[in-house]
């Protein structure tokens, strides 16, 4: 069964919202967990790395005040995607490190539409 | 840099073989992953090799060479069900796993 338990599956909503995005190791405590993101047609990028009881470390690029990064339990990351505009319509992933014997280790995705 | 190269796609017939290949230059290897994704859905694992050789799983071997930075995916006896993308990705030496662009294999009857 899945070790990744991601929601909501689907969000839309109007441009300026914020949305929240909850990821959760169903399986064992997860110090660390990442957060991809994938447009249509093109391959995951990282977001950023989510570490539990400190701060998230971003990639170049993505805006840490735009996509606040929470881990504040052993089991649970969430990424809040502040005031969402169209462009940040995207397929939004996260996973945590594969065991030998939990290797599928992807949530099950969230697709964000702004409107 | 980082850089993980995979054929944008491919096109095979159902019952055929097909290998997609991927090289790789990233900062640090610690393993290498390929993921079968279907449109709309997230990626599934399919294998991880960290040694050199190949690593066979039913219908589906993985080949890693760590000195050449190239890694393939055979798929055996296709099916149409087969026909997703294909996701090479490396864990680098920051335990990251940064994907490649993936290979869109279509299956014709």
């Amino acid at each position: 069964g899945a070790v990744v338990s991601q929601h909501p599956s689907w969000v839309i909503c109007k441009s300026g919202t914020s949305v929240k995005i909850e990821c959760r190791s169903l399986d064992f405590q997860a110090t660390t967990m990442f957060w991809y993101r994938q447009f249509p047609k093109q391959s995951l990028m990282l977001m950023a790395t989510s570490n539990e009881g400190s701060k998230a470390t971003y990639e170049q690029g993505v805006e840490k005040d735009k996509f606040l990064i929470n881990h504040a339990s052993l089991t649970l990351s969430t990424l809040t995607v502040t005031s969402a505009h169209p462009e940040d319509s995207s397929f939004y992933i996260c996973t945590r490190y594969p065991t030998l014997n939990q290797p599928q280790h992807f949530g099950d995705g969230t697709r964000l539409s702004i409107l | 840099g980082q850089n993980i190269d995979q054929p944008t796609e491919m096109t095979a017939t159902e019952g055929a073989i097909v290998q997609i290949n991927c090289t790789y230059q990233t900062s640090g290897f610690n393993g290498l992953f390929w993921y079968q994704q279907h449109a709309g859905e997230a990626p599934t694992f399919l294998s991880y090799n960290v040694l050199d050789g190949l690593e066979e799983k039913g219908r589906f071997s993985s080949f890693l060479s760590r000195s050449k930075g190239y890694s393939y995916l055979l798929l055996k006896e296709l099916q149409m069900k087969d026909s997703a993308s294909y996701l090479c990705a490396v864990r680098n030496r920051d335990d990251k796993i940064i994907f490649g662009k993936g290979t869109r294999l279509h299956i014709l009857p």
